[in-house]
């Protein structure tokens, strides 16, 4: 079976600051993808990134840049500079082979921005 | 390109009543989802299509469930008769055919059952 977990429910920061967001999954696939995926308050997920499992490289686009580490089973999202409008729930999702691209997601992270 | 449309946003209705959410996928994509989140959860899917047939339905409570997809386009989800703990955004996904391909997300349909 698979499980995503997301061990920090809220997270609290001032504009300007920088964040990461964990992402601890599980499964017994040697293949398999993963999202991170941002759920603002008008309540539409929206798609920020896909990682398969072959693909350990890091990533960044913009202030969003992703850790990918197989030998701890973790993908970490980090915003650096955040703004207000990065206020959101950010999901961690896994689709494993054999599941027809069925999405496990965590339970989610809310991150809130101030001034 | 025009993202998911779901309709209507919100639905109140009491216990024992029906209720039906439409969904029209993002032109071209095979795939449809309909997930249920309930508050300060993950969304949890309920029934996959691969075009206008059944993926994995093995999480939805067919004994008040149902979804279709005719022609391979839009999609509805029913629901009947509803319980307390329906309670949920109902949320419609698309995606092009193929293993580990995004899905894109619709508004969702907030429903609230008294």
């Amino acid at each position: 079976a698979q499980k995503v977990t997301q061990a920090q429910t809220e997270i609290s920061v001032v504009e300007k600051e920088d964040v990461t967001l964990d992402c601890v999954y599980e499964t017994r696939d040697t293949t398999y993808y993963l999202f991170w995926y941002k759920q603002p308050p008008s309540g539409e997920l929206v798609f920020l990134i896909r990682r398969n499992s072959f693909d350990e490289q890091n990533e960044i686009s913009g202030r969003y840049s992703w850790n990918f580490q197989k030998s701890t089973s973790s993908f970490n999202f980090t915003i650096t500079a955040s703004q207000v409008v990065d206020s959101a729930v950010y999901f961690c999702a896994l689709s494993v082979t054999g599941t027809a691209s069925k999405l496990t997601f965590g339970t989610g992270t809310r991150l809130q921005v101030t001034l | 390109e025009a993202g998911v449309a779901q309709s209507p946003r919100y639905k109140i209705i009491e216990k024992r009543q029906s209720v039906a959410f439409w969904c029209n996928p993002i032109s071209g994509h095979a795939t449809l989802y309909w997930y249920q989140q309930i508050l300060g959860q993950g969304p949890k899917l309920l029934i996959q299509f691969q075009n206008n047939g059944v993926v994995d339905d093995s999480q939805l409570p067919k004994d008040r469930f149902s979804a279709e997809r005719l022609k391979g386009v839009d999609s509805t989800l029913k629901i009947q008769p509803a319980k307390l703990e329906d309670s949920a955004v109902y949320l419609c996904a698309s995606s092009r055919q193929g293993y580990g391909q995004p899905q894109h997300f619709g508004d969702g349909t907030r429903l609230s059952i008294l």
